[in-house]
């Protein structure tokens, strides 16, 4: 199975300052079409998980331009350049290119 | 809009079954697969398998192969997951959520959640 490491477990954050969190896979998620398949979700508090990004860096239809994603063949960061309150979840990545899929444990962002 | 709305709390003994159901809206429902994703308490996100509505074809996680069976009902657009032989352990959120499958998979939108709890 492909293994998904994320880093920090926790992300304290000041309102209007950056955040990054990364995401690793134990093997590249390059798909033959040439895009990485993976995606990042977000928990926010007693909610379901939403869609965030796709495609390792395609956004989401909704999602606020302050959130951006790269990728590379097994690392991969989400970044929100400007924390907002209601950006508070916990975030989560996800490989779906080998079955199992897997997800990465999560990243909770907290405010300050 | 698109919404996948999932049936209510269930409350088990171990060994017994659960089935779960997922009824889906606003988009056609043959066009998209469903995926379900467990949640434990205070604990990640863990897949456990998805059904292609259109062609019926399933795929599960090898670590609920065998005790898991997802389907689907095109006539009234409502997926299903009965999952058997339950255990504590399966006390959980499960989650459903609509597979786009185009050149990737990513799920959009997800179900409120069906929490289980096992327990005797």
């Amino acid at each position: 199975d492909i293994v998904m490491t994320q880093s920090p477990l926790a992300l304290p954050v000041t309102p209007g300052e950056p955040a990054s969190i990364s995401c690793r896979s134990s093997q590249s998620l390059l798909h033959s079409s040439g895009f990485h398949y993976l995606d990042w979700y977000v928990q926010k508090p007693g909610q379901s998980p939403q869609l965030l990004f796709y495609l390792g860096s395609t956004r989401a239809s909704g999602v606020p331009d302050r959130f951006s994603a790269s990728d590379s063949a097994t690392d991969f960061t989400l970044t929100i350049s400007r924390v907002e309150a209601e950006d508070v979840g916990v975030y989560y990545c996800m490989q779906a290119l080998q079955s199992p899929l897997t997800f990465g444990g999560g990243t909770r962002v907290e405010i300050k | 809009q698109v919404q996948l709305v999932q049936s209510g709390t269930e409350v088990k003994k171990p060994g017994a079954s659960v089935m779960l159901s997922c009824k889906a809206s606003g988009y056609p429902f043959s066009h998209y697969g469903i995926t379900w994703v467990r949640q434990a308490p205070g604990q990640g996100l863990e897949w456990m398998g998805w059904i292609s509505i259109y062609k019926g074809d399933t795929k599960y996680s090898k670590k609920f192969q065998g005790r898991v069976t997802m389907t689907a009902d095109t006539s009234t657009g409502t997926a299903y997951m009965d999952m058997r032989s339950l255990r504590s352990d399966d006390t959980a959120t499960y989650f459903c959520a609509r597979v786009v499958a185009t050149g990737g998979y990513w799920f959009d939108p997800w179900g409120q959640g069906t929490l289980v709890i096992v327990s005797s």
